[in-house]
């Protein structure tokens, strides 16, 4: 079974300041991992994924995550906060079995709060 | 070219009834994927469809069921509501093995 640690269910930044959101992940076969973000009353918008070769993953509105298979971590990263990118972030673990995809299992989510 | 389209956007019901859930995928994808959200929560899996069959289950009981049409459209259906299932029910379609794409929900509260 595939498991995600989102570390800090909270995190504040001011606005043009680096963006760390921390994720972990437990997996017993190569992982697929995402990031997703809901702003409020919304569905959830793929920020970027991993699924194989480039270890280091650019996404859209400037977010980017590297998988790290020894630390087995997928921290999400923007170099400068914009107040637009206050929402809830989620990262996500799947595995892909025989071609097929199979479920997504989120961790608890960060909220990210941008202030001015 | 239209996304993942659900509705209804909000639902009311009461203890004990029961409720339909739609979802359109997103054009070209032919796998729904449905997702409960609790307040505070990230979304829990509920089941997959591919090919109008169930391929993968999470841990819900039988009160939750679903079904897929031929053109990859699906239903959620919950029997026996209880107020725990007020929740955000998610739908994501995807193409087999590609990203997960989500609509916007349906909020459903249980009175």
């Amino acid at each position: 079974a595939q498991s995600v640690t989102q570390l800090g269910s909270h995190v504040s930044v001011s606005e043009g300041a680096l963006v760390l959101l921390r994720c972990n992940y437990s997996s017993s076969v190569p992982p697929y991992l995402f990031w997703y973000v809901q702003y409020p009353n919304q569905g959830l918008q793929l920020l970027l994924k991993y699924t194989t070769g480039a270890t280091l993953v650019k996404g859209i509105n400037g977010f980017e995550a590297e998988f790290k298979k020894s630390e087995t971590s997928f921290h999400l990263t923007k170099p400068s906060a914009h107040m637009s990118d206050a929402a809830e972030y989620f990262c996500a673990v799947s595995v892909d079995s025989g071609g097929s995809n199979y479920k997504l299992t989120f961790g608890k989510g960060t909220l990210l709060t941008v202030n001015p | 070219d239209a996304g993942v389209t659900q509705s209804p956007t909000h639902l009311i019901k009461t203890r004990g009834q029961q409720v339909t859930l739609r979802c359109s995928p997103k054009s070209g994808h032919d796998t729904v994927s449905w997702y409960q959200q609790a307040l505070g929560q990230g979304p829990q899996f509920i089941f997959q469809y591919y090919e109008e069959e169930e391929r993968q289950r999470g841990n819900f009981p039988d009160r939750f069921s679903g079904h897929q049409f031929p053109n990859y459209s699906s239903e959620l259906n919950v029997n026996a509501l209880l107020l725990g299932d007020s929740a955000l029910y998610l739908c994501a379609s995807s193409l087999r093995s590609g990203a997960q794409y989500f609509g916007a929900g349906t909020r459903l509260s249980v009175l």
